[in-house]
């Protein structure tokens, strides 16, 4: 079975400071892990993913996620936080294989202050 | 590429009525496509996967006979609300697997249900 932990229900940081968001995953199998994102009242646009090449990933609009498997983490970084960043983040694991199911996390809202 | 849309983006219905929503895969074939459900400010919950041709595969806790899912083509699935209650609104995203790709999913923008 799958599933993601979202540390943080939200977080705050003053625009141009780092942003991490924090996800914790278990699976039974080689997972796929995905983070996404959403405006209020939008679809979900795809930052990055992981599909077992290499451990760092980077993403759209400066975004990257680091791979650890012995910690079964999948954290979302970015060096410095644009007053656009302002969503809902979805961390989102799903098993090596096709047409498997998405298993996502409770979210974490980023507030970016000015 | 890699498009998909949903149709309405935003409905509101008298209680009793059924809404359909369309979700299309504009630019890629799509075997399997999904239907969630989000209420507000809550994390996304699959409903059901539907595969073109056949029967839709339903989540633990979600009513087959009040949210029919028909997915006649490898581009189009629709999602019937019937007999829709002040409890089924919410927002409803579909998404779609492009055909022999794996994990791959593209969403839609969502359909804003209210019912009255």
């Amino acid at each position: 079975a799958q599933s993601v932990t979202q540390l943080d229900s939200h977080v705050s940081v003053s625009e141009g400071t780092p942003v991490l968001l924090r996800c914790n995953y278990s699976s039974s199998y080689s997972p796929s892990l995905f983070w996404y994102v959403q405006h209020p009242n939008k679809g979900l646009q795809l930052l990055l993913k992981y599909t077992s090449a290499a451990t760092l990933v980077k993403g759209i609009n400066g975004f990257e996620a680091e791979f650890k498997k012995s910690e079964t983490s999948f954290h979302l970084t970015k060096p410095s936080a644009h007053m656009s960043d302002a969503a809902e983040y979805f961390c989102v694991v799903s098993p090596v294989g096709y047409g498997q199911n998405f298993v996502f996390g409770p979210g974490t809202r980023l507030s970016v202050l000015p | 590429g890699a498009v998909v849309s949903q149709h309405p983006s935003r409905v509101i219905c008298k209680s009793g009525t059924s809404v359909k929503i369309e979700c299309r895969s504009l630019d890629f074939q799509a075997t399997t496509m999904f239907w969630y459900r989000q209420f507000p400010k809550q994390s996304l919950m699959l409903m059901a996967t539907s595969n073109e041709g056949s029967k839709a595969t339903y989540e633990q806790g979600v009513e087959k006979d009040k949210f029919l899912i028909n997915h006649a083509s490898l581009t189009l699935s629709t999602l019937t609300v019937t007999s829709a209650h002040p409890e089924d609104s919410s927002f409803y995203i579909c998404s779609a697997a492009p055909s022999g790709k794996y994990n791959e999913q593209f969403f839609g923008p969502g359909t804003r249900l209210t019912v009255l």
